[in-house]
């Protein structure tokens, strides 16, 4: 069954440091999302991504972040300058070429600290 | 903006018996998905009700949907250990794609 994969699945980082997470999306997908999980805390939407472009993004993904499918199968988040409050989990998903209504399908994640 | 709401926070049952969690939701939705997290691994997509339906069954899994009061249930029948795990309501909304999550409700299910 296709899923979506990630890496790493943990990374470390110093703050001030640029980190790039990986995603594979499924490969008949179009629309593709980052989101987010502080531990404990909610999963939260910072961007989507369809026909190479933002669609839509939330407060979160400032100046710092960036999104980029610089190939046909990879879609990866930049953030340029870690900061402690970055560190969390951070999932991928994508879903098919119907459009965004319809079920999203997660990576494993990528467990982001930042010291 | 919070949408998604879930009760309870918490649920422990015994194995055998079923599982019953509900989330609130505060705007219009285009449809409700319900997601599975196991402790600190990936989310995994359970069932997706559109706005336009009001009971959904996928194996042991039952979700119904009440626009009017803006709230869904996730029902968990026969429940097995396996099943332990975070239960999370995402909501999209017609006007944009995003997933918007509520805090999710913790099961375990005691053997």
């Amino acid at each position: 069954e296709p899923e979506v994969t990630q890496t790493p699945s943990h990374q470390v980082t110093q703050m001030g440091q640029e980190v790039i997470l990986r995603c594979v999306p499924i490969s008949n997908h179009l629309y593709f999302y980052w989101y987010r999980q502080i531990l404990g805390q909610k999963v939260e939407f910072l961007v989507s991504f369809y026909n190479n472009e933002i669609s839509e993004k939330s407060e979160i993904f400032d100046d710092q972040f960036s999104v980029e499918r610089p190939d046909g199968s990879n879609f990866t988040l930049k953030i340029r300058s870690t900061k402690l409050e970055d560190s969390a989990m951070y999932f991928c998903a994508s879903s098919e070429v119907a459009g965004g209504y319809n079920e999203q399908f997660f990576g494993p994640g990528t467990r982001l600290t930042v010291l | 903006s919070q949408q998604g709401e879930e009760d309870p926070q918490a649920l422990s049952i015994q194995e055998g018996e079923n599982a019953t969690m509900n989330c609130s939701y505060k705007t219009s939705i285009n449809n409700l998905q319900w997601y599975r997290q196991n402790s600190g691994r990936g989310l995994v997509h359970l069932i997706l009700i559109r706005s336009n339906e009001r009971e959904k069954h996928s194996g042991r899994l039952r979700v119904t949907l009440d626009t009017s009061k803006k709230s869904s249930s996730l029902l968990i029948t026969a429940s097995r250990a396996a099943d332990t795990a975070s239960y999370f309501c995402a909501t999209i909304m017609d006007s944009n794609y995003q997933l918007i999550w509520g805090a999710g409700t913790k099961l375990i299910i005691k053997p």
